[in-house]
């Protein structure tokens, strides 16, 4: 099946700093979403980019499907985004996760 | 977008009994997914809940252990059976409206089992 990385596993932030997390998938897909786990454990999701790019407020996103890879951009980070951030892909029905990137964001 | 009501939220079970979670979304999904999320993983799918026959399980994953329902286009159910602290994790179910559209989540079951 389709194979998710994502990069880094970890990264610790000093508030306000800038961030770029990285997806890279295995073969061409459908759909790909971008999810922010809260400490609750509860999905939100943040951008559904199967291609392009998409901004909201200070996150962004970008899918560059031929080259089979994602870019989330957190801006001017904040300690309330700290959380584990997820990839998804869809290939035909079913989506597959990456590993995630856990962000540690320090006041 | 679709709302997903996922219940219970979370549960403190026994060894041996069984737990069923129940999904029920705002409007009709063409699909519907359960996953399982073990602690510090990543979301694993468990299978695909098809309206009206037998569940598509992934390798791993068996009816006997995670029976599931859907009666429906809004309605589905995953049974956690003869369960053992192994099967403590967040259990998810998602629905998306077509193939090439957005998935949306529940607010996810945390699971317990002692």
């Amino acid at each position: 099946g389709i194979q998710v990385e994502q990069s880094p596993p970890d990264l610790i932030l000093q508030e306000g700093a800038n961030s770029t997390l990285r997806c890279n998938f295995s073969d061409s897909v459908n759909n790909l979403q971008w999810f922010h786990q809260n400490p609750w454990g509860q999905l939100i999701n943040l951008f559904y980019i199967p291609s392009g790019t998409k901004q909201n407020g200070r996150l962004s996103a970008t899918t560059v499907a031929t080259e089979r890879y994602s870019l989330l951009y957190i801006s001017s980070s904040q300690t309330t985004d700290s959380g584990v951030y997820f990839c998804a892909v869809q290939n035909n029905n079913d989506m597959r996760f990456g590993a995630g990137t856990r962000l540690t964001v320090k006041p | 977008s679709a709302v997903i009501s996922q219940k219970p939220s979370r549960d403190i079970c026994q060894r041996g009994t069984s737990l069923t979670i129940q999904c029920q979304v705002d409007s009709q999904v063409t699909m519907m997914f359960w996953y399982r999320q073990q602690p510090g993983q990543s979301l694993t799918l468990i299978a695909t809940a098809n309206q009206g026959s037998e569940a598509t399980y992934e390798s791993g994953f068996v009816i006997d252990k995670f029976p599931i329902s859907r009666p429906n286009l809004t309605f589905s159910t995953l049974t956690v059976s003869n369960m053992s602290p192994e099967d403590s994790s967040i259990y998810l179910c998602s629905g998306i409206t077509g193939g090439n559209t957005e998935a949306f989540f529940g607010q996810g079951t945390r699971l317990t089992v002692v």
